[in-house]
């Protein structure tokens, strides 16, 4: 089974920081990553998909990079509605979720 | 747009049955295949069981399988997940959510429901 492991858990940063978020798979993924998005009391929403493909209607200040097993989600400037727990997700073989990383304000 | 909606969760004693169902609002059911998520309270998400279009293909997570069954019917619309033999561990919040369809053994969840809360206490 492919392993996911995220990092950090949490992080605490003010409006307009970037933040950066990392994902390590346990063997090489390709490119089958996903972000989510989920806030609290709602389902996760796609945000990323292969990696870096930004699905529709999401903000631009939002970005993913990587390839194999290393995996990078940006926010580039921090907005007060982006208070959220992200997930990464691969699907190069079914699905393993990330452990999450809860966003908030300083 | 596709709009997924759960119902059936509830609060079931330990090693009892609950049958948890999922209806597509939308037109294209019966085109994407389907899964169940699950999120124990405060914890992180754990895919469930993945559905195909027709029901020839079915995956379930080593935790559930040989528990619970994951079936369909186009013609309603509806997703189901049959669970037995639940246990304290299965507790969490049960999300139906569609897979775009784009790799093949691989799901990409592009709609998700608001989730029901299964409960399993004695």
């Amino acid at each position: 089974d492919i392993q996911m492991t995220q990092s950090p858990s949490s992080l605490s940063a003010s409006v307009g920081d970037r933040v950066t978020i990392s994902c390590q798979a346990s063997q090489d993924i390709s490119n089958y990553l996903i972000w989510y998005q989920q806030k609290p009391g709602k389902a996760p929403k796609l945000l990323i998909y292969d990696a870096s493909t930004l699905e529709t209607g999401v903000p631009s200040r939002f970005s993913g990079s990587g390839s194999g097993t290393d995996f990078t989600f940006t926010i580039s400037s921090l907005q007060p509605e982006d208070v959220a727990t992200y997930f990464c997700q691969q699907y190069d073989n079914l699905v393993t979720f990330g452990g999450g990383t809860k966003v908030e304000i300083k | 747009e596709e709009q997924l909606v759960e119902s059936g969760g509830g609060l079931v004693q330990p090693g009892g049955s609950l049958r948890l169902s999922c209806a597509d609002s939308g037109f294209t059911f019966s085109y994407y295949g389907m899964n169940w998520v699950r999120q124990a309270p405060g914890k992180g998400l754990e895919w469930v069981s993945y559905i195909s279009t027709t029901s020839t293909t079915i995956y379930y997570a080593d935790s559930v399988r040989g528990r619970f069954t994951i079936s369909r019917d186009n013609a309603k619309n509806s997703l189901y997940l049959q669970m037995n033999s639940l246990r304290a561990e299965d507790t969490a919040v049960y999300y139906c959510a569609r897979d775009r369809g784009t790799k093949v053994r691989g799901v990409l969840f592009d709609y998700w429901g608001q989730g029901t809360l299964v409960t399993v206490s004695s």
